[in-house]
This record gives structure tokens, C-alpha cells and sequence, in this order.
């Protein structure tokens, strides 16, 4: 099956900060998904990607659908202490329906 | 406003013992999602419902059932539950079609003693 591949696992970071980390794919994805999970609650969506090469921004939030359709990026510019949590992206391969693949998260810590 | 809600949020069973997660939707979504997610791990899909039709994961235990009564509300039920079972058990909806985001709901955090 599909396995997405996502780094840096975890990263510390100093308020101010830019950020960046990425998701790769053995298979063509034709969406991706990244969201933000904080501890004890559920994954919160912010960006959606549905094709190639598309470049989204929520705030200082951008992602980029790879060109490859094999990959994504999500970039955070001036981190903030409320951007520490997990970060997930989640891609939908075609003919898989409505399901989705996780990557295995990137754990993002920010320091004063 | 339109969401996803879990309840309870914290869900203490004893070993063995069945217990059934509830989750509810006001956002009108046709598809329906439970995952299983341990230690900050990426979420792992149980099964879903698209409307009615139940789609069971190959690699989900027989432990673990599902029933969606209506649209807006749908069970996770564990027949007997063990210690491995102890998790956060996400509930997730989309509406069937180009967009594939999925909304989820905070979560319920089962313990087993």
C-alpha cells in the first residue's frame, strides 16, 4: 500500500523562526491534506491541495502541491508558541475512494 | 457553528467489558470515519461508512464494530475490550465527491484497567 514518508520527525524551533517540512510518496497523489494536531484533541485541517504544483496560504501558513504529484510542503513563517504540536500531512491516492494515507507526523516545538 | 462532536471525551472501561464511542455531525457529510490513534502516532483507519455502505478495513480486529443509524450519527463499538485497545479514537467526516477534506471531531481517549 501507499506509505508517505514525512520530515523531519520532530524539530525545535525558536520564536521568530521559519519552518519547513515535507511528505513524500511512493504513489501519485492527486490531494493533499495537511493538518495540525495539539495534544488531546483531534487533527485540525488547514490546508487542502488538489493540484499539482498549486501553492495555498492560510496566514503564515503556505503549502505546495509538488509538481511530481509525489510530494507536498508546508512552510510556517514567523513561528509563534501556539504553533508547537504535530503536524500530519494526508494525501488521497487515486481510486482509493474517500480514504485517506498519514504521514507519520512532525513534531514541532518552539522556544521562547 | 458546524462540527464534529465525540462524546464522552475521556472513557474508562475495564478489561473485557464492551464499550461503545459516540460521535455526531452537524455538518451534513455523507461519509463517515473512526480511527484508532496511539502516542502520537499517525491516525489509523478502523472503517467507514459512505452513507449506509459500511467499509471495513482488512486489518481491523473483528473486536471492533460499527453502527450509523442516520446521517448525522455513528458508533464505534468494541466488543471486548483488551489493554492494546487503550488509545484515542478519532471520529472524522467528508462529503463524498472532488474534496476529500476530512473534519474531525477532538477525539475520545479510551483507558482499559
Amino acid at each position: 500500500g501507499q506509505q508517505l514518508n514525512q520530515s523531519p520527525q520532530s524539530m525545535f524551533i525558536q520564536e521568530g523562526e521559519d519552518v519547513s517540512m515535507n511528505c513524500t510518496s511512493s504513489s501519485i497523489f492527486n490531494t493533499w491534506l495537511w493538518y495540525k494536531q495539539d495534544p488531546g484533541e483531534g487533527p485540525v485541517l488547514l490546508i487542502a491541495l488538489y493540484k499539482a504544483g498549486e501553492l495555498t496560504s492560510n496566514g503564515r501558513l503556505t503549502a505546495q502541491f509538488g509538481i511530481t504529484r509525489k510530494d507536498s510542503f508546508l512552510n510556517i513563517s514567523a513561528s509563534i508558541p501556539s504553533d508547537v504540536g504535530i503536524y500530519f500531512c494526508a494525501g488521497r491516492a487515486t481510486g482509493t475512494a474517500s480514504k485517506l494515507t498519514f504521514g507519520t507526523g512532525t513534531r514541532l516545538q518552539v522556544t521562547l | 457553528d458546524a462540527m464534529v462532536i465525540q462524546n464522552p471525551r475521556y472513557q474508562v472501561t475495564q478489561f473485557g467489558k464492551p464499550v461503545t464511542l459516540s460521535c455526531s455531525q452537524t455538518l451534513n457529510h455523507n461519509v463517515m470515519y473512526w480511527y484508532q490513534q496511539k502516542s502520537s502516532q499517525a491516525p489509523k483507519l478502523l472503517f467507514h461508512y459512505y452513507d449506509k455502505d459500511f467499509n471495513n478495513e482488512a486489518d481491523t480486529p473483528d473486536n471492533f464494530q460499527s453502527r450509523r443509524p442516520n446521517t448525522s450519527f455513528c458508533f464505534l463499538d468494541i466488543r471486548s475490550p483488551g489493554l492494546g485497545d487503550a488509545a484515542m479514537y478519532l471520529c472524522a467526516t467528508s462529503r463524498a465527491g472532488a474534496s476529500y477534506e476530512q473534519y474531525f471531531g477532538p477525539g475520545t481517549r479510551l483507558t482499559v484497567t
